[in-house]
């Protein structure tokens, strides 16, 4: 089975930071790979695929970046509606889809 | 425009069964690959079930034997049927256009809870 993790698990940062977030896969997954943003009480939101894809309507203050093995989520400049958890998918495999653990921005 | 409607969550007693159903519009539910995603209270994301748009399903580990994924085309209607339901199945349910091999989930619905106790 492929396992993923994601780094940092909390991150505390202000409005205006660069914020970088990883996603590792136990295993290669090509590019196969979306981030996913949730809010509380809320579905989560498909903001990249394809590794580096940006889904239509999502600010292009987001990007992701990454193949095989590690991924990167980069957020340009932190805006208050940002501050959210973020997830990783990998959908390489058939049968098995696995979510990264998550990783929550919060206001430092 | 895409909508997904859970319905079917509710209490119910450690070992015993629900439906859920997710309403489809806006896209035709058979055409595509479709997904099950729970979240449990506080933690992660966990995905559950898969149905391809050839009629193959697959399961997590945790729910396989006790969970069956299905359609039903005349109604564009999905459903998950849990039965032998535990503790630990305790979550919001997700149903997820989208999710299957190299398909990446585009939308998602509301969520519906599920909560298992006695």
């Amino acid at each position: 089975d492929i396992q993923m993790t994601q780094s940092p698990s909390t991150l505390s940062a202000s409005v205006g930071d660069r914020v970088t977030i990883t996603c590792r896969a136990s295993q290669s997954i090509s590019s196969w790979l979306a981030w996913y943003q949730q809010k509380p009480g809320k579905a989560p939101k498909l903001l990249i695929y394809k590794a580096s894809s940006l889904e239509s309507g999502v600010p292009s203050r987001f990007s992701g970046s990454g193949s095989g093995t590690e991924f990167t989520l980069t957020i340009s400049s932190l805006q208050p509606d940002d501050f959210a958890t973020y997830y990783c998918q990998q959908y390489n495999s058939y049968s098995l889809f696995t979510f990264g653990p998550g990783t929550k921005v919060d206001i430092k | 425009e895409v909508q997904l409607v859970e319905s079917g969550g509710g209490l119910v007693q450690p070992g015993g069964s629900l439906r859920l159903s997710c309403a489809a519009s806006g896209f035709t539910v058979s055409s595509n690959y479709m997904s099950w995603v729970r979240q449990a209270p506080g933690k992660g994301l966990e995905w559950v079930s898969v149905i391809y748009s050839g009629g193959s399903t697959y399961y997590a580990d945790s729910v396989k034997g006790r969970f069956t994924i299905s359609r039903d085309n005349s109604k564009n209607t999905l459903y998950l049927q849990m039965n032998s339901l535990r503790a630990e199945d305790t979550a919001v349910y997700y149903c997820a256009r989208g999710g299957g091999y190299r398909q990446k989930i585009d939308y998602w619905g509301q969520g519906t809870l599920v909560t298992v106790s006695s």
